[in-house]
């Protein structure tokens, strides 16, 4: 099956700043990566989410690279703002009949420092 | 409009008891999916569901059962609890295939823990 590593487990960056994280999948047949934003004691939200027919995809501040070949994809946050702190999940799948079962990564504790 | 919503939001239990985690979304999304989220290993597949009566395994479904009688519930059962399912859980619904949107919508989590 599926298996996604995601890196760094902890990043600490000053307000303003960019913010960089890091997947990367086993299977390459999975087509779809979505991002989720999870803050403390709330539920995972969908930021971002990337198909594997595009290389790159940009929301205001936040991007998702996607290097198939390499079988990685990055999410790019600028400007870091507080609000910006969370747990952020990287996610992949193969969107088949049978549906959308993500494989998520293990998470990145964000903390925007002022 | 609820949304997706889960039931109970705090579960205590002992080893050895049925416990059963409710989960009901007003949209009428097709793909319903439970999971589970424990430190160090992110949110973990348990198991999905296509539409009513369609239900598979996904990555840790050993412990837990489900069934899908209508489109807008998707209980998950806990046959005899065990220390090792102390977790918070997950409930995601999804329209899947057909509209292009395949972002997955997440419950508020239910926190079980069993003594």
């Amino acid at each position: 099956g599926e298996n996604v590593e995601q890196h760094p487990s902890t990043l600490s960056v000053q307000e303003g700043d960019s913010a960089v994280i890091k997947c990367t999948y086993s299977d390459s047949a999975s087509n779809y990566f979505p991002w989720y934003k999870q803050e403390l004691g709330k539920r995972p939200q969908l930021i971002i989410d990337i198909r594997s027919n595009v290389g790159e995809k940009k929301d205001q501040r936040i991007a998702v690279t996607l290097n198939k070949t390499a079988k990685h994809f990055s999410l790019h946050i600028t400007e870091t703002q507080p609000e910006d702190s969370a747990v952020y999940f990287c996610a992949a799948s193969l969107i088949t009949g049978g549906g959308n079962k993500l494989t998520f990564g293990t998470g990145t504790q964000l903390k925007v420092e002022l | 409009d609820a949304g997706i919503t889960q039931s109970p939001r705090y579960k205590i239990t002992e080893t050895g008891r049925q416990v059963t985690l409710m989960c009901h979304q007003t949209w009428s999304h097709s793909y319903m999916f439970w999971y589970r989220q424990d430190l160090g290993h992110g949110l973990r597949l348990i198991y999905y569901s296509a539409a009513a009566d369609i239900t598979d395994k996904g990555e840790v479904p050993d412990g837990y059962v489900v069934s899908r009688s209508k489109t807008e519930n998707f209980p998950l059962t806990l046959e005899s609890a065990t220390r090792s399912q102390t977790s918070v859980y997950f409930c995601a619904s999804s329209e899947g295939q057909g509209t292009g949107d395949y972002e997955q919508y997440f419950g508020p989590g239910t926190r079980l823990t069993v003594t």
